[in-house]
């Protein structure tokens, strides 16, 4: 069973700063299997990228996704109030589809 | 636009049933992958159990594989979660998302949870 884990756990950072979030894969997964969200508190989460590096429709370019193998990366450019939340990697090429404990980005 | 509704959960005792179900609208739910992800409180996602757009094809994580049951109507657009044997640790707000009419995911739509406490 594929896991994924994500660092850091928490990441503490200002308004305007750049944010950089990794996910890593216990095995290969292919590139087009890797998505990302963001949770906002009481909110369910949002898809933001998918295969990797595609952003999700009105998804800001300030998000982008990139990576292959066994790590992938989601990088926020200049982070805004609206981005302080909790950030999940998933992978879902062969089940189970898991995903990743979380990274919360927290104003610093 | 696209909208998710759950609806079902409740307070339930240990090894006790219940049914989740999901009615969608805004899109073509015959067309679409569906699935069940779980958040219990204060914690991660948990993905829980997809459907294909048939029926034919089914996945469970190994945590509920045995006592719970996805199903749909493609007719009533709506998604199903039987679940039964419920433990404590089944606790937590229950999703249901929209994939991809090819694979399970990503998930692009979601609804905003009903929420499933297993207690005596």
């Amino acid at each position: 069973e594929i896991v994924l884990t994500q660092s850091p756990g928490t990441l503490s950072l200002s308004p305007g700063e750049r944010a950089t979030l990794s996910c890593r894969t216990s095995q290969y997964i292919s590139s087009n299997y890797i998505a990302w969200y963001r949770q906002r508190f009481g909110q369910a989460p949002r898809l933001l990228i998918y295969a990797a590096s595609s952003r999700a429709t009105g998804i800001p370019d300030r998000f982008s996704g990139s990576g292959s193998g066994t790590d992938f990366t989601l990088t926020i450019s200049r982070l805004e109030p609206e981005d302080f939340a909790v950030y999940y990697c998933q992978m879902f090429g062969t089940s189970p589809y898991p995903f990743g404990q979380g990274t919360k980005l927290e104003i610093k | 636009q696209v909208q998710l509704v759950e609806s079902g959960g409740g307070l339930v005792k240990p090894g006790g049933s219940l049914r989740l179900s999901c009615v969608v609208s805004g899109f073509n739910f015959s067309d679409y992958y569906m699935s069940w992800i779980r958040q219990a409180p204060g914690k991660g996602l948990e993905w829980v159990s997809s459907i294909s757009i048939s029926g034919t094809y089914i996945w469970y994580a190994d945590s509920v594989k045995g006592r719970f049951t996805i199903s749909r109507d493609n007719a009533e657009d709506s998604l199903y979660l039987q679940m039964n044997s419920l433990r404590a640790e089944d606790t937590a707000l229950y999703y249901c998302a929209r994939g991809n009419s090819y694979a399970p995911g990503p998930y692009s739509y979601w609804g905003q949870g009903t929420l499933l406490t297993v207690s005596s």
